[in-house]
Formats: C-alpha cells, structure tokens, sequence
C-alpha cells in the first residue's frame, strides 16, 4: 500500500515568492493533516481536514498560507507570499478516523516537503 | 509553561544499556497519549501508545502517571538502531481535540 505522497520534496526560494506543496494522503484515509515542523521541535498543526472540511485551521497563519482539499483526497498547501522564517519542513499526514488521535488511531506522516526561503 | 515538554537530550547510551525518557503535560484533562520516533531527516512514525495501565512491546515500556502528568517511555537492552529523537504526543480536550508533540528527545546508541 503506499503511503502519503508529498511533492517537492525540496524547494528553495527566495522571500517574497509563493510556494505551494501537495499531498496524497493513503487511500481511503479520511483525515488530512499539514504540520510545520521547525529544526529541533515537534509538528505543529497547521490545519487538519476531515474529507474536504476544514475543521482545525486555528494555527493555520491565515494572512499568507491557504489551504485547500477540494474533492476530499489530495490537498495543496500555499504560502505567499514566504518569509525567511517560514523555512521549516512541511509535513502532510493522514489517518482513516474521524477526530483525535484516539487509542489505536495512527496518524501516518509523509516524507514531507522542505522548504527553504533565503 | 510548555503544554508538551521533553528533555532535548542528548542521551548518549552504551549498547544494551537501559535509558528512560520523560514528558511533561500541563492539561489534566488529556486524552490520549502516544510515543512516536523520527530518525534524522525523516518522518516521525508511531512507535507506541501509551495506556493507563502501561504498556509494553518487546524492548519498549510506556507509562502513564495521571496524577504527577507526565507518561515515559522505556527502552531496554539498547541497539544502535534505536538512534532516533522520541517524541511525546498528547491529546488534550480544549473543545476540539488538538494533537501537541513535544520537542523530542534525542537518543544516541553507541557500540
């Protein structure tokens, strides 16, 4: 079975410029999940779908980055336009369960996307 | 105060050696508590859940203390393999439920 498939694996950019990073989540799974991930700290929630609802997007930074999954499968996350300390590793997860992350749910993470703004 | 706080590490470890980790949680009304890996430059992945009553697989024990908040997580007879930072997730109820990771523990594992 494949995993969540993220795409770029890398990209650099300079600021000021829009990036956008997309995610397929495991087949049939109905909750997606963008996390930021900072070096030397845990994921942080960006904004969790349950299929093409939005249902946390409360950390999401809202003046720059948007977010979308349409048909409630794949989803695209957009910054733009970037900032230096928007260079993190993007990382897209998805999990076949509705809501938390009960006992017994397990939320598989892609490879995720690095990004790097200079 | 951190909502998740772990010990940065790091902890450098003989092969076969014992080594605990720790993390803190400061919302009592938390749900649900996991223990995840990520080797360097990869993805984090599950390693355990964490249940009240403790639970182990193989080399790996996890426990929950309700009472002082924090879970752990044991490894025992170490392998260089298990080389990786740990990161504590938890699930507190704020009306919606939200998943917090700590900062992870960093584990070194040396022949």
């Amino acid at each position: 079975e494949a995993g969540v498939v993220q795409s770029p694996r890398y990209k650099i950019i300079e600021k000021k410029q829009p990036v956008a990073f997309w995610c397929n989540p495991i087949s049939g799974h109905n909750t997606l999940y963008w996390y930021r991930q900072n070096l030397g700290q845990g994921p942080e929630l960006l904004i969790r779908y349950e299929n093409e609802e939005a249902v946390d997007d409360s950390q999401l930074p809202k003046d720059r980055f948007s977010a979308e999954r349409l048909k409630g499968v794949d989803s695209t996350l957009k910054i733009q336009p970037a900032e230096l300390g928007d260079s993190a590793v993007y990382l897209c997860a998805s999990s076949p369960e509705r809501g938390a992350f009960s006992a017994g749910n397990t939320i598989y993470f892609g490879e995720g996307s690095w990004l790097t703004v200079v | 105060r951190k909502e998740v706080e772990q010990d940065p590490g790091p902890f450098n470890v003989p092969e076969g050696a014992t080594v605990a980790f720790n993390c803190t949680y400061s919302n009592s009304a938390s749900q649900s508590f996991f223990w995840y890996r990520q080797d360097c430059r990869k993805e984090p992945k599950l390693l355990m859940s964490v249940y009240s009553s403790g639970n182990e697989d193989g080399r790996f024990t996890a426990q929950l203390n309700r009472a002082s908040q924090y879970i752990s997580l044991l490894i025992r007879d170490s392998k260089l393999s298990d080389s990786a930072t740990y990161l504590c997730v938890v699930t507190p109820y704020t009306g919606g439920f939200k998943t917090i990771f700590g900062a992870g523990t960093r584990l070194f594992v040396k022949a």
